[in-house]
């Protein structure tokens, strides 16, 4: 399995629900990333995980919540999210801190904040 | 600080005609360097990466990229364009040693006519 999957693949969510987008891999991959794209930009990071320990968190509001449960899983828990915040949400995992085999991505989460 | 610059946003080239795409990039060091593709609603896709050794890369789907430390460049090439190359292409730098931090370029649209 050399895949990262990323559900669900669309979401639309009002500003006070709560709601959650989740990344798995089984490639045995111990950095887990997010990363937020805005149509027509280049993704930017958000958070990194490192043997399931955060260790990048790029001032992230704390509307994002992420989680990593376990070495093959990582969450991101949505909360009174604003319109702005609608955008791609990108997973990606390495096999080692840095990404220095390269990262795999997920084909994202389109997230629409309404 | 690290940076990427792609100082083309759009290129449009026939099919069957060589490619070749910028990146200038400026970091203190020798960076780690990546070339990612991203069709339309999908994930960002490894095509090469160099962190040392040979400076001429070779990645997936017939590309190459080349790095010249003296012009801070890491330009993408191919010699034939199939349709199907159409889509964003990024360039990404990432400090050596670690390359949890990637900094994406802003992409490059390519559009293949036939």
């Amino acid at each position: 399995d050399t895949e990262v999957t990323q559900t669900p693949k669309h979401l639309v969510m009002g500003m006070t629900n709560k709601k959650s987008l989740k990344c798995e891999q089984h490639m045995g991959h111990r950095a887990m990333y997010w990363y937020k794209q805005k149509a027509k930009k280049p993704p930017e990071l958000m958070f990194v995980y490192s043997y399931e320990k955060l260790s990048i968190n790029e001032s992230v509001p704390s509307r994002f919540s992420p989680e990593c449960p376990n070495s093959s899983l990582l969450n991101l828990h949505l909360h009174a999210l604003q319109p702005e915040d609608s955008a791609l949400y990108l997973c990606a995992s390495s096999q080692g801190f840095g990404g220095t085999y390269g990262y795999t991505f997920g084909s994202g989460t389109r997230l629409t904040v309404v | 600080a690290q940076s990427v610059t792609q100082p083309d946003i759009h290129i449009t080239v026939s099919e069957g005609a060589s490619l070749e795409l910028r990146c200038n990039y400026s970091y203190g060091a020798t960076p780690y360097l990546f070339w990612y593709v991203q069709s339309p609603g999908q994930g960002l896709q490894l095509l090469l990466k160099y962190f040392s050794g040979d400076t001429l890369v070779q990645g997936i789907k017939g590309f190459e990229a080349e790095f010249k430390r003296s012009q801070s460049s890491f330009n993408l090439r191919k010699p034939s364009v199939h349709w199907s190359d159409a889509a964003e292409y990024f360039c990404a730098v990432g400090p050596a040693g670690t390359a949890s931090k990637l900094t994406f370029g802003t992409g490059t649209r390519l559009q293949v006519t036939l």
